[in-house]
């Protein structure tokens, strides 16, 4: 399995409270990707960063930020978060593959809870 | 971005192949089709990818006509662990590919 981690894997937070997710890689990958899946949506992407410090909105960022100091690092920040963002997010990296377009691979998930 | 359709859910049996279609009309030139499986509490993972024709693996096949309107993941003899959400994406690169709501495949003894 590809070496993603994210943490926490379970978090629990009040409405309004800033909560920021990390992922670690050791994989090297240059592509990031921040997901959030919730019941009825499949996976849905939110921001994605194509290398250190460039990162852009996927098609459902309002409400979250994000950073990429290091390659191995991808924080998605929810500035105040609310009931709407519970959800279960996942990681993701990839690398362009010579026989076409990119594979992912996802991380185990961190399950947010917002009250 | 090219859209896709597929089946919400299918139901099978152990030992049987099972084919689940996805409609990819305004597929683009340049774009791949990607299968992804996701078990309940994980991530999604890879498990094929073409651009036309037929193209086989240990898992899978994938069988995508002239056109490339459509595709068709093959599962042979499928097991109870096979039971899971199947995605079809159409993409060029990861940045344009979404996830839709999947296939629930549920595979019964």
């Amino acid at each position: 399995d590809a070496g993603i981690t994210q943490s926490p894997r379970h978090k629990v937070t009040e409405t309004g409270t800033p909560v920021t997710l990390r992922c670690h890689q050791t994989e090297n990958h240059r592509y990031m990707y921040w997901y959030r899946q919730d019941p009825g949506h499949g996976l849905r992407l939110i921001h994605y960063s194509y290398g250190v410090k460039d990162t852009d909105k996927g098609e459902v960022s309002d409400g979250y930020s994000v950073s990429r100091s290091k390659t191995e690092d991808f924080l998605l920040t929810l500035e105040s978060a609310t009931s709407s963002q519970t959800s279960v997010y996942f990681c993701a990296i990839s690398e362009s593959i010579p026989t076409g377009a990119y594979e992912q691979y996802f991380g185990p998930g961190t399950r947010l809870t917002v009250t | 971005l090219a859209k896709t359709t597929q089946p919400i859910s299918m139901d099978s049996y152990e030992g049987q192949e099972v084919n689940i279609t996805c409609s990819h009309n305004n597929i683009a030139t340049n774009d791949y089709i990607t299968w992804y499986q996701q078990f309940p509490s994980q991530g999604p993972r890879f498990i094929i990818q073409g651009y036309k024709t037929k193209v086989t693996n240990e898992v899978a096949s994938l069988f995508i006509p002239a056109d490339r309107k459509s595709s068709t993941l093959s599962l042979p003899r499928v097991s109870l662990s096979d039971t899971a959400v199947y995605y079809c994406l159409v993409g060029d690169n990861d940045n344009d590919m979404r996830f839709g709501a999947g296939t629930r495949l549920t595979v019964k003894p």
